[in-house]
C-alpha cells in the first residue's frame, strides 16, 4: 500500500520565524514528488515538482529538498509571513505503463501569527 | 492567465438524484484529473483522461462516470447520490508528459456538492 505521510500535522509560528516540515513517501518506484500550497477557499497551487535525488528547488522564501533513497522531502519557509498561512501538501507520483497519478499526504497546516 | 474552470461552484442535491459536474481545462492542456475531498480528508483520486481516453482509474464508485470531450472539457456524472457523496470535487488539468517535461497539475476552484 502506497502511503504518503506529512509531519507535523499543524504548525503555529510567529511572523519572521523560519520553519520546515517533512513529507515521507515510499522510496521504491520513485517517479516524482510534488509540493502544493493550498489556501483556504482557494484551489491548490503547484510549488515544486522534484524528480532527482538531491534536488533542491527554491521559490522566493520557500525551498524544498529531496532524498529519494530514504524517502523524504523537506519544505522550508524562511522568515514566515502571515500570507504564508496555508496547508502545504505533498504528493507522490506513481507511474505504471502509461498511467500516472498522485498519492496525496494529508498536509501540514501552517498558521503564521503577525 | 487562464485557469481551470469548474461549474457549478456549489450544488445541492437530494439522495438518489443525479448530478453533473463540469471541468474546463487550461487551454492546450490535454489531460484532466478528478479528485474527491470529503470533510477533513485528503483528496482522493477518482479518474483521469488523456486525449479523450480514460488514462487511469482510482477510487471512483460504479455510480459515477466521466468522459472527456473533443474540446478537452470533462464531465463527471454522478447517479443515485448518497449522503456520503457530499464533498468538494476538484478537477485538475495538465499537459501530457513528454521527454524532459514533468507535468504539474493545475487545479480548479472545486465544486462543493451537498447531498441532503
Amino acid at each position: 500500500i502506497l502511503n504518503v505521510e506529512q509531519s507535523p500535522q499543524s504548525l503555529h509560528v510567529q511572523e519572521g520565524d523560519s520553519t520546515n516540515f517533512t513529507c515521507s513517501f515510499p522510496s521504491s518506484n520513485f517517479y516524482a514528488l510534488h509540493w502544493y500550497r493550498w489556501e483556504t477557499a482557494k484551489s491548490p497551487e503547484a510549488l515544486f515538482v522534484m524528480t532527482l535525488n538531491g534536488d533542491e528547488k527554491k521559490k522566493g522564501r520557500i525551498s524544498a529538498t529531496l532524498n529519494t533513497k530514504e524517502g523524504y522531502s523537506y519544505l522550508y519557509i524562511k522568515g514566515s509571513q502571515p500570507e504564508d498561512s496555508a496547508t502545504y501538501l505533498c504528493a507522490f507520483m506513481v507511474y505504471a505503463g502509461n498511467n500516472r497519478k498522485l498519492i496525496w499526504g494529508l498536509g501540514t497546516s501552517l498558521a503564521v501569527n503577525p | 492567465a487562464a485557469g481551470v474552470i469548474q461549474s457549478p461552484r456549489h450544488l445541492i442535491k437530494e439522495k438518489r438524484e443525479t448530478a453533473t459536474l463540469k471541468c474546463y481545462p487550461i487551454p492546450r492542456h490535454d489531460t484532466v484529473y478528478w479528485y474527491q475531498q470529503g470533510p477533513g480528508q485528503d483528496p482522493q483520486f477518482l479518474i483521469s483522461f488523456y486525449e479523450k481516453m480514460q488514462s487511469d482509474k482510482g477510487s471512483i464508485p460504479d455510480r459515477f462516470s466521466a468522459q472527456q470531450f473533443s474540446d478537452y472539457h470533462s464531465e463527471l456524472n454522478m447517479s443515485s447520490l448518497e449522503l456520503g457523496d457530499s464533498a468538494l470535487y476538484f478537477c485538475a488539468s495538465s499537459l501530457a508528459l513528454r521527454e524532459g517535461l514533468w507535468e504539474t497539475q493545475y487545479f480548479g476552484p472545486g465544486t462543493r456538492l451537498l447531498v441532503l
